[in-house]
């Protein structure tokens, strides 16, 4: 099992849609979780963190489901502009300090 | 402040060649990273500098060596380039793991 896995989409949805997206992380002891979003050709950016039962920012909302090892990022009110790749990261500690990156979820919002 | 910059933007090489790809910060970060994205997958650490003066293997790091020249720096050597370092490389840095991660715009290398 991979440490981070993501369905890699696309998921196309129409503008106003909410959309949800999975990550499930192999490694029952990390305790932070990141959403990182990457532009297409550009570099990653910090979208939320993760470090209890959840997170709320606007129309972004992340949910951490420990029993079950997944992370969710719900987007609400999709814009034009929330098109992009969706990264899941995970912290692990241990041997040497690494961010566990998923391979991404692409989001398309169209008009 | 620039935050993370990265030179060059893109480099063709042929197999053989080195090259040193450059990074700086601007943020006075502890720790600073290099990973490489290829298609499909997620970034992959090659090597990080949690301070001043260390610097540490990551998941990928054959083939590569670097240098934390001073703590605004981190640059990132091949030696002897293969086209199977064709890849995008992303330099990043942090206040400490596992901070976020501040990343510089990319260097896009072609090894043919």
């Amino acid at each position: 099992r991979k440490e981070v896995e993501q369905d890699p989409g696309p998921f196309n949805v129409p503008e106003g849609a909410t959309v949800a997206f999975n990550c499930t992380y192999s490694n029952s002891a990390s305790q932070s979780f990141f959403w990182y979003r990457q532009d297409c050709r550009k570099e990653p950016k910090l979208l939320m963190s993760v470090y209890s039962s959840g997170n709320e920012d606007g129309r972004f909302t992340a949910q951490l489901n420990r029993a079950s090892q997944y992370i969710s990022l719900l987007i609400r009110d999709s814009k034009l502009s929330d098109s992009a790749t969706y990264l899941c990261v995970v912290p692990i500690s241990g041997g040497y300090n690494k961010l566990i990156f998923g391979a991404g979820t692409r989001l398309a919002v169209h008009p | 402040n620039a935050g993370v910059t990265q030179t060059p933007k893109f480099q063709v090489l042929k197999t053989g060649q080195s090259m040193t790809l450059q990074c700086a910060q601007d943020m006075n970060h502890n720790s600073m990273y290099w990973y490489r994205q290829d298609p499909g997958m997620g970034l992959r650490l090659i090597y990080y500098s949690a301070s001043e003066g260390t610097t540490d293997k990551g998941e990928v790091p054959n083939g590569y060596n670097v240098s934390r020249l001073n703590k605004r720096e981190f640059s990132l050597r091949l030696e002897s380039a293969a086209p199977s370092q064709t890849s995008v490389y992303f330099c990043a840095s942090s206040e400490a793991f596992p901070d976020t991660q501040y990343f510089g715009p990319g260097t896009r290398l072609t090894v043919l």
